[in-house]
């Protein structure tokens, strides 16, 4: 069982709908990411929220637009979407941030289908 | 910017047999990390190593930190039906964790 909590497990969405996906930690991490992994891909970096500020934005589209509500909630808001942006999205939390980032533990990610 | 490299890509094994995957960095590294997905599952943190030519185990897991910090190993003694999965080596570098691009091992009963 993961303690990073993600919903919805999987989503469908035209190019002209909005929504969200949400993110959920209790372990009182500071920072938290998101990935995006394409099938047989290793995860790449989207975004970094350090104590509930945005830390790092790895040049993500502004079509995908992070939100961190408090230290235990993180939201990735979707709109305007291409095909292409189909993939798993993966929720993270570490203890640690910066040059020593420890564990990341993962949600189980969110499986996005944009048609 | 920071590259992470694996090999093998795939390693398909007989039950029994060994594995290892390989990992190296373009930069030096302050710790290396070791994640497993399973199929159709996410990331599982394995094991993070930090000292230069740290060596630990985990059951028939064996992880190795180079002495120069830029590479790493993970050695599966009598692979078993459960270790297939992907398994991937991360780096964090300036608060990102660099991906390698995985290992995906397949064991044949």
């Amino acid at each position: 069982d993961t303690e990073v909590t993600q919903t919805p497990k999987h989503l469908v969405m035209g190019m002209t709908n909005k929504k969200s996906l949400k993110c959920e930690q209790h372990m009182g991490h500071r920072a938290m990411y998101w990935y995006k992994q394409k099938a047989k891909k290793p995860p790449e970096l989207m975004f970094v929220y350090s104590y509930e500020k945005l830390s790092i934005n790895e040049s993500v589209p502004s079509r995908f637009s992070p939100e961190c509500p408090n230290s235990s909630l993180l939201n990735l808001h979707l709109h305007a979407l291409q095909p292409e942006d189909s993939a798993l999205y993966l929720c993270a939390s570490s203890q640690l941030w910066g040059i020593n980032t420890g564990e990341l533990f993962f949600g189980e990610g969110s499986r996005l289908t944009v048609l | 910017g920071q590259q992470v490299m694996q090999i093998p890509q795939y390693q398909h094994v007989q039950e029994g047999e060994d594995f290892t995957t390989y990992c190296n960095s373009s930069t030096t590294l302050s710790n290396i990390q070791w994640y497993k997905q399973r199929p159709g599952g996410h990331p599982v943190f394995l094991i993070q190593l930090v000292k230069s030519g740290e060596v630990k185990k985990q059951k028939r897991l064996t992880f190795q930190f180079g002495e120069a910090k830029k590479n790493s190993s993970l050695h599966i003694t009598a692979t078993q039906t459960t270790d297939v999965g992907t398994y991937f080596c991360a780096g964090p570098n300036a608060g990102k964790s660099t991906f390698g691009d995985g290992t995906t091992l397949t064991v044949k009963p």
